[in-house]
């Protein structure tokens, strides 16, 4: 059984450029959600998509994009990127939105 | 809205000595989780919690839950260095399908 991978591990960008973070989730889990965790704080729910649809948003502006791919498979999408998007980013997979969430090893973002 | 406030927000202890993180929370939740992280890594899942009175354990550290009280604790039985990382408590709701992180406790065990 494959766990949660996502890339790339590490990732530096300058202001007002995009970005594009990957997730595949865990073997037979239809559900991703994605975290945004800052230095020294809690990780903070950006979305989730379930079978390809968004279900569920925090409190992030619309430059933060999302897409599932019928694999499950999902990009996490940024836009316009602002020093304070540096940050872990990470994903998490489950079934059917209700079970357990299974993290990846993140994705850590840098914006200078 | 669902909060969750951990704490201490800051631990230092002496390997040896028992000490409990304390996880409340503002409203009714289905399920409460703990991860460990360690710096610049993911989210290590330690305990689900799902029901009233619930009690796990894992080696040093033993989780609990107090649904009427909204509390959730996380005891440390003779701390040893490999414990040294930070803690959060989780909680989600069928109708929100998030999980919400408290501010996390970071525990630094020294000799």
């Amino acid at each position: 059984e494959t766990g949660v991978t996502q890339s790339p591990t590490h990732l530096i960008k300058t202001r007002g450029q995009q970005v594009t973070l990957r997730c595949s989730s865990q073997s037979g889990h239809n559900t991703v959600s994605w975290y945004q965790q800052a230095l020294g704080q809690g990780p903070q729910f950006i979305f989730q998509y379930y079978r390809e649809e968004e279900n569920g948003r925090g409190n992030f502006p619309p430059r933060f994009s999302g897409l599932q791919f019928p694999n499950y498979s999902s990009e996490l999408n940024v836009n316009a990127l602002e020093l304070d998007d540096s940050a872990l980013y990470l994903c998490a997979s489950s079934l059917n939105r209700i079970y357990e969430q299974y993290f990846g090893p993140g994705t850590r973002l840098t914006v200078t | 809205e669902l909060k969750v406030e951990q704490n201490p927000l800051f631990l230092s202890m002496q390997e040896g000595k028992n000490y409990t993180i304390y996880c409340n929370y503002s409203t009714t939740s289905d399920r409460l989780y703990w991860y460990r992280q360690d710096p610049g890594k993911s989210l290590e899942s330690l305990f689900v919690l799902l029901s009233n009175g619930a009690v796990k354990q894992e080696g040093r550290l033993m989780a609990s839950l107090d649904t009427k009280a909204r509390l959730s604790t996380l005891h440390i039985t003779a701390a040893v260095h490999d414990l040294s990382a930070t803690y959060f408590c989780a909680v989600d709701t069928s109708d929100t399908d998030k999980l919400i992180f408290g501010t996390g406790t970071r525990l630094q065990v020294f000799p």
